[in-house]
C-alpha cells in the first residue's frame, strides 16, 4: 500500500514540550496538506504546500505553529511549547494538483496529539 | 470565504431502510464538492466527489449524491444500508486551493 503515512499514529506529551509529526504522501503528489481535528469537528485546515513551497496558512496556525516541506516529499508539523488545547488529531493529505486540475486529497490515518 | 452545514449530527437508522445525510454549502466562487467517510481512529476515505458534468454522482459502497445548485446542497443517499456503514461523514466544499469540511454526521445502522 502506498497511501499517505503518519507517524506516530500516537503522541502523548506534557504541557510546554515541543512536538513534531511527519507526513509521507503518496509518492507523485505535488500538493500536502495539513489539517487539525478535535472530537466531533471535522477537520479544519492549518497549511498546504506546493512542492516545497508553503502557499497559504490559516489563521489557526500560531507561531507555535511551523510546517516544512524541505525537499517537496515528506512534510513536517512541529508544535513548540505546547497547550492543552492543542490535543487533537492532526491529519495529512497529498494531491496530485496541475493548473486548473482538481484532484482529490488522499488522507493519511492521522497523529493523535494529547497534551497532558 | 466557502462553508459547510450538515444539517443533521446524527442520524440513527436500522439496516436495510434507506439514509440521506444532508448538507448545504456557501460559496463565492465555483466549488468542488466531497463526502468523505471516517471509521473510528482512521483518517478519511473518500466516498465521492462532484468537480462538475452530471449532477447526480456516484460512490463506493452504495452511495450517491446529487449536486443541487439553486439549493446549494450535496445531499448523500443510500438505498440500503448495512451494519458497516456506520461511522462519520464529513461533506466538503474547495474550491482550487484548501478545502473546509463540515461537522459531520454520525450514522449509527441498527440491527
Amino acid at each position: 500500500d502506498t497511501g499517505v503515512s503518519q507517524n506516530p499514529r500516537h503522541k502523548i506529551t506534557k504541557r510546554g514540550q515541543n512536538v513534531t509529526f511527519r507526513c509521507d504522501p503518496i509518492s507523485e503528489h505535488n500538493r500536502l496538506y495539513w489539517y487539525r481535528q478535535t472530537l466531533g469537528q471535522g477537520p479544519e485546515f492549518l497549511t498546504y504546500f506546493q512542492n516545497e513551497a508553503q502557499l497559504e496558512k490559516s489563521r489557526l496556525l500560531s507561531d507555535r505553529f511551523s510546517a516544512e516541506r524541505p525537499k517537496g516529499s515528506f512534510s513536517t508539523l512541529e508544535i513548540q511549547r505546547t497547550e492543552q488545547g492543542d490535543s487533537a488529531m492532526y491529519l495529512c493529505a497529498s494531491s496530485l494538483t496541475s493548473g486548473r486540475r482538481r484532484d482529490t486529497q488522499y488522507f493519511g490515518p492521522g497523529t493523535r496529539l494529547t497534551v497532558l | 470565504a466557502q462553508s459547510v452545514t450538515q444539517l443533521d449530527s446524527q442520524v440513527p437508522v436500522f439496516e436495510e431502510a434507506p439514509v440521506e445525510l444532508r448538507c448545504n454549502y456557501s460559496s463565492s466562487v465555483s466549488v468542488y464538492l466531497f463526502w468523505y467517510v471516517q471509521y473510528p481512529n482512521q483518517g478519511l476515505q473518500l466516498l465521492l466527489k462532484y468537480l462538475s458534468g452530471s449532477t447526480l454522482v456516484k460512490g463506493i459502497n452504495g452511495f450517491e449524491a446529487e449536486f443541487n445548485k439553486s439549493q446549494t446542497s450535496f445531499h448523500l443517499r443510500k438505498p440500503s444500508v448495512h451494519i458497516s456503514d456506520t461511522a462519520e461523514y464529513f461533506c466538503a466544499v474547495s474550491d482550487n486551493n484548501d478545502m473546509r469540511f463540515g461537522a459531520g454526521t454520525r450514522l449509527t445502522v441498527k440491527p
